[in-house]
């Protein structure tokens, strides 16, 4: 069974909203998460690392204050994209390490965001 | 410069034909982890295989194994027997060690779409 959590996994939004996505690992303490971006028929790309009580650390040309982080428990990251607007569209999927494994990388089903 | 490449955009198999899906990397680091993954149209990424760069023999998981030779920095995926159900994206990743940095998140190549042929 799935060992990360995801939700939801798909949301269609009116542009100016707010949307906010989960991310849990379900058996295992996950002191970092990512969050990875990822266009039609193109790559992940990594949109920032998560880190348990403490600040996310994004990656180059993602916007902080767009794309809010809170990694609040050992168990759960949160993205919101805030005043979502049409070019936000893509679909957002999040993985989360077990650190007692060597390969333990594991991801969510993703979430498909739909601005209108 | 690129991390990690797939050079394949897209294959063709012949059902329970073998295939090959490329992938070469770039690190300077002595300890990194080499991943691969399936994405089928699901969007879910599933996990495959993985290859530690000390480890000493290639990695094999059922009908997937890994190909690696580091001297070139390659680390081809082969699927022996394809099934119509292996048609899908898949994607290599690296991992590199402590000494690139504390989050060592995944670096994915461009994929490659692989589509078995009936």
């Amino acid at each position: 069974g799935a060992v990360v959590s995801q939700h939801p996994s798909r949301v269609i939004c009116k542009s100016g909203t707010s949307v906010k996505i989960e991310c849990r690992s379900l058996d295992f303490q996950a002191t970092t998460m990512f969050w990875y971006r990822q266009f039609p028929k193109q790559s992940l790309m990594l949109m920032a690392t998560s880190n348990e009580g403490s600040k996310a650390t994004y990656e180059q040309g993602v916007e902080k204050d767009k794309f809010l982080i809170n990694h609040a428990s050992l168990t759960l990251s949160t993205l919101t994209v805030t005043s979502a607007h049409p070019e936000d569209s893509s679909f957002y999927i999040c993985s989360a390490r077990d650190e007692t494994l060597r390969t333990g990388m594991y991801f969510g089903a993703g979430t498909r965001l739909s601005v209108l | 410069a690129q991390k990690i490449t797939q050079t394949q955009p897209g294959m063709f198999v012949q059902e329970k034909e073998a295939v090959t899906l490329d992938c070469t990397y770039d690190t300077s680091d002595p300890s990194y982890g080499l991943f691969w993954y399936k994405q089928p149209s699901s969007g879910e990424m599933i996990f495959l295989i993985y290859q530690g760069s000390y480890d000493q023999q290639n990695a094999t998981e059922g009908r997937y194994s890994l190909n690696f030779q580091k001297a070139r920095k390659s680390a081809n995926l082969v699927i022996s027997a394809s099934q119509l159900g292996d048609s899908a994206m898949y994607f290599c990743a690296m991992r590199e060690g402590r000494s690139s940095g504390s989050a060592r998140q995944l670096t994915f190549g461009s994929g490659t779409q692989l589509t078995v042929l009936p």
